[in-house]
């Protein structure tokens, strides 16, 4: 089974640019995470979609950052105008709509230096 | 601040027991999981504990829970070299069925 795919891993621009991260989750996993993890940090809920629907973006920046999923599927999220604050690893992640463990299937992550 | 915390650091030898400790916030939590990031890499779940559990044993992992204080740890035994890694506590929140919250992450370097 093919795992969370994202692209690119690794992003370096110059702040006031913009920037787009892709995710692919696991076929068939009805509920995609974005966590944003800060050098030394844990990972941070940016933003979680069930299906196409938005459950919870209450830690989105919503200024600057905005994520879409409009298929059920793939998703993007797009940081537009960057600040240095912003770079961190972006993490998709993915688990199915069964609540069982709930267990999160992450990607490898997007690391993005904001200069 | 975060609400799961956890300790920042942890040296072992090879061959040794690790453990790993996790204080959590939501008494509601229904699940509590110990994830594994080797460097450059997303997080993998290493082993999860439902609430209702005091202990769970597998393999060389054993998570003890006391939920009344709040309090969750990770012992790893005969520590390998491949067991360098941060190690993430994490809880699901009840009423936001999904939603995890992640400690910093516990570092641990095993030496020879």
């Amino acid at each position: 089974e093919a795992g969370v795919a994202q692209s690119p891993r690794y992003k370096i621009i110059e702040k006031r640019q913009s920037v787009a991260f892709w995710c692919n989750p696991i076929s068939g996993h009805a509920t995609l995470y974005w966590y944003q993890q800060i050098l030394g940090q844990g990972p941070k809920l940016l933003i979680q979609f069930q299906n196409n629907g938005v459950v919870d973006d209450s830690q989105l920046p919503k200024d600057r950052f905005s994520a879409e999923r409009l298929k059920g599927v793939d998703s993007t999220l797009k940081i537009q105008p960057a600040k240095l604050e912003d770079s961190a690893v972006y993490l998709c992640a993915s688990s199915s709509a069964d609540r069982g463990t709930g267990e999160l299937f992450f990607g490898e992550g997007s690391r993005l230096t904001v200069l | 601040g975060e609400d799961v915390e956890q300790s920042l650091f942890l040296s072992v030898r090879e061959g040794d027991s690790s453990v790993i400790n996790c204080t959590y916030t939501d008494s509601s939590s229904t699940y509590l999981y110990w994830y594994k990031q080797e460097p450059g890499a997303g997080l993998q779940l290493l082993t999860y504990i439902f609430s209702n559990m005091d202990m769970k044993q597998d393999q060389r992992l054993t998570v003890l829970l006391n939920k009344k204080d709040k309090h969750l740890s990770l012992r790893i035994a005969d520590t390998q070299t491949g067991d360098s890694a941060i190690y993430f506590c994490a809880e699901s929140i009840t009423d936001s069925w999904g939603k995890f919250q992640f400690g910093a992450g516990t570092q641990v370097v095993v030496t020879p």
